[in-house]
């Protein structure tokens, strides 16, 4: 098993520029999770998904967009990107409740805006 | 909306001791889960202990465990025989579960960066 895989690792965007972040599981976890990471900050949910086709604001949803088509897949979209949207990015996903809602993580993508 | 503290910014000790991370949070739920997360160099995000607020039973998991006191809203990291692989970033994280048997998403606190000294 792969796990939580991230695509991709690493971007330089432009300010104004679009791009969506992946994020696939290969675990059947109904929950899916983003989060960003910045310096000297724990991580901060972004959006979320109870299942595939719903989604959730998180606690600092603004400037992203995301989208569950398929269970296994977690698209993150930054429509316009701007400067203080450089971060890192984590996705995770989660077990149900009998196994304590462990959330396991992808490794990151580092987002550079500039 | 639940807040989690930790006072410990940096925390440096020998191998081979024992340290204690601090955590506080804040919240007017009954029905949530604190958990432990380490994060060293490589960035990955890792599970090291997890427990449930209506489980009196502090959680252990080998060299690791917690003093959760819900009344005062403390969980609390307690690392036996420290390792030079401990050393990372260790984060305090608490999930509200819902009436139905969902749960939301973790609110982390800062971090302490747990230093090992050989």
């Amino acid at each position: 098993n792969a796990g939580v895989t991230q695509t991709p690792k690493f971007r330089v965007l432009k300010t104004g520029q679009s791009m969506t972040l992946l994020c696939a599981q290969d675990m059947n976890h109904e929950y899916m999770y983003w989060y960003r990471q910045d310096p000297g900050m724990g991580l901060r949910l972004i959006h979320y998904s109870v299942g595939e086709g719903t989604t959730a604001k998180g606690e600092v949803p603004d400037g992203y967009n995301v989208s569950r088509l398929k269970k296994q897949n977690f698209l993150l979209g930054l429509e316009s990107a701007a400067p203080s949207q450089t971060s890192v990015y984590f996705c995770a996903s989660s077990r149900p409740r009998t196994s304590g809602y462990e959330q396991y993580f992808g490794p990151g993508t580092r987002l550079t805006v500039t | 909306a639940q807040t989690v503290t930790q006072s410990q910014p940096e925390m440096s000790v020998q191998e081979a001791e024992t340290v204690t991370l601090s955590c506080t949070y804040d919240t007017s739920e009954n029905n949530y889960y604190l958990f432990w997360y380490k994060q060293p160099p490589s960035r990955q995000m890792i599970l090291v202990i997890r427990q449930e607020a209506y489980k009196q039973q502090n959680a252990t998991e080998n060299r690791f465990s917690v003093n959760f006191q819900k009344a005062a809203k403390s969980f609390s990291l307690k690392i036996s025989d420290s390792q030079l692989g401990d050393t990372a970033m260790y984060f305090c994280a608490f999930m509200k579960q819902w009436t139905g048997g969902g749960a939301d998403g973790l609110t982390f606190g800062k971090g302490t960066h747990l230093i090992i000294q050989p």
